[in-house]
């Protein structure tokens, strides 16, 4: 069972536009929110992150915007570039037995220049 | 620099044959963690480790096995009993607790021939 649902699987933006990537979560156990991106042949590198009690978080042009009782969050990339193109994984965090990580199927992201 | 060496990039397994899969950090993190990745699947738990000489099982442990004697380092064993190997293993630490998210190694790519 998929415990952290991801959409969509794949996306295309043009260069300046906002991508969007949403993710839903069921279990309430889960206390802390990372967003990792990756590039062909490398390991995931943490983007930015967020705590449950809070609603939204920016960095850059990154944002997390986090829905606690609708159980959802969702990245926000603004002026989105070509060396954004990645794959983008939405994760969430255990607060106890071991802090694992269970990680959305992930959005293989193109901007086109 | 600081971070998390995972060897060799590449290896090539024979049907019937154990391999085995480094993972060393100097972050002095507590926490190490395995993962494969397929395509379209996301990013999946083998094994964890919160403190030296303990470890748990993940989502897919079946057919894998892990040691933790040193705090840096935590190897995974692929033995025969994994039926379908072939995979991009990731290994990442972290503190536990608190805002951390993962710091990844960068992979290995396991094929079998």
């Amino acid at each position: 069972q998929q415990q952290v649902k991801q959409s969509p699987q794949s996306l295309i933006v043009q260069k300046g536009g906002i991508s969007i990537i949403n993710c839903a979560y069921e279990n309430t156990a889960f206390d802390y929110f990372p967003w990792y991106q990756q590039f062909p042949g490398k390991g995931p590198a943490l983007l930015i992150a967020i705590r449950p009690d809070v609603s939204e978080k920016k960095e850059g042009r990154f944002t997390i915007s986090f829905n606690k009782s609708a159980k959802q969050f969702s990245l926000h990339i603004m002026d989105s570039q070509p060396g954004d193109s990645a794959t983008y994984f939405c994760a969430a965090r255990y607060g106890t037995g071991g802090f694992k990580t269970i990680f959305g199927a992930g959005t293989r992201l193109f901007v086109k220049a | 620099d600081g971070g998390i060496t995972q060897s060799p990039k590449y290896l090539f397994r024979k049907e019937g044959q154990n391999v085995t899969l480094s993972c060393e950090q100097n972050l002095n993190h507590d926490a190490m963690y395995w993962y494969r990745q397929d395509p379209g699947q996301g990013l999946r738990l083998i094994y964890y480790s919160q403190i030296v000489n303990d470890f748990q099982k993940g989502d897919i442990a079946e057919g894998y096995s892990v040691s933790r004697e040193k705090k840096e380092s935590f190897p995974l064993t692929v033995t025969s009993a994994q039926k379908n190997p072939t995979a991009f293993y990731l290994c990442a630490s972290s503190n536990t607790g608190g805002n951390y998210g993962y710091t990844f190694g960068s992979g290995t790519r396991l094929t079998v021939v």
